[in-house]
């Protein structure tokens, strides 16, 4: 097991649905990711919070909206996606965002599919 | 050029085999390099660090060289259990939020 979860696993929703991505984190670390993996595609860094502070937003459009309430949840709003929003959106966390050997551990990821 | 290339692959070996995985990285300040294996559609999970001095762990190697500005992985004795997508991450010191992942190599290992 990670420490890292996340809910739900798969998420299926309209272009004109509100939902939410949750992420908890079990492992005390200080920083907190959200990316996006389309199919066949590589990792791409969303967002980071450290410290519950948004430290990077990697121009991400907003339909999708973080919210870090405290250093071990975070959240993913999702409002008017459109399909090419389907993906896995992946949650990491890391003791912290700078230093050497700063690994990031994973949680499983929800699968989502907008119609 | 992107900041972090590894070998397209795929790379289909058969059981027992000794697989190697380059991966060049164009920022030299980079600092944290990380090998991890992701399961198809399942998370990405850290495999190993790779510490300047090289490291080993079971049948993986894991070797930095800053001078040519890659890292490496090599797989000794290749099991089925090893068939996956292997991703390299180089992180600047002062920032693991710009941690740059790589495409991945896929490598599949047959009986």
């Amino acid at each position: 097991e990670t420490g890292v979860t996340q809910t739900p696993r798969h998420l299926v929703m309209g272009m004109t649905n509100k939902k939410s991505l949750k992420c908890e984190q079990h492992l005390g670390h200080n920083a907190m990711y959200w990316y996006k993996q389309s199919a066949k595609k590589p990792l791409e860094l969303m967002f980071v919070y450290s410290l519950e502070e948004r430290v990077e937003n990697n121009s991400v459009p907003s339909r999708f909206s973080p919210e870090c309430p405290n250093s071990s949840h975070l959240f993913l709003h999702l409002h008017t996606l459109q399909p090419e929003d389907s993906a896995l959106y992946l949650c990491a966390s890391s003791p912290r965002t700078s230093g050497t050997y700063n690994e990031q551990f994973f949680g499983p990821g929800t699968r989502l599919t907008v119609l | 050029r992107k900041e972090v290339e590894q070998d397209p692959g795929p790379f289909n070996v058969p059981e027992g085999a000794t697989v190697a995985f380059n991966c060049t990285y164009s920022n030299s300040a980079s600092q944290s390099f990380f090998w991890y294996r992701q399961d198809c559609r399942k998370e990405p999970k850290l495999l190993m660090s790779v510490y300047s001095s090289g490291n080993e762990d079971g049948r993986f190697t894991a070797q930095l060289n800053r001078a040519s500005q890659y890292i490496s992985l090599l797989i000794r004795d290749s099991k089925l259990s090893d068939s996956a997508t292997y991703l390299c991450v180089v992180t600047p010191n002062t920032n693991a939020g710009k941690s740059t992942f790589g495409d991945g190599t896929t490598l599949t290992v047959k009986p």
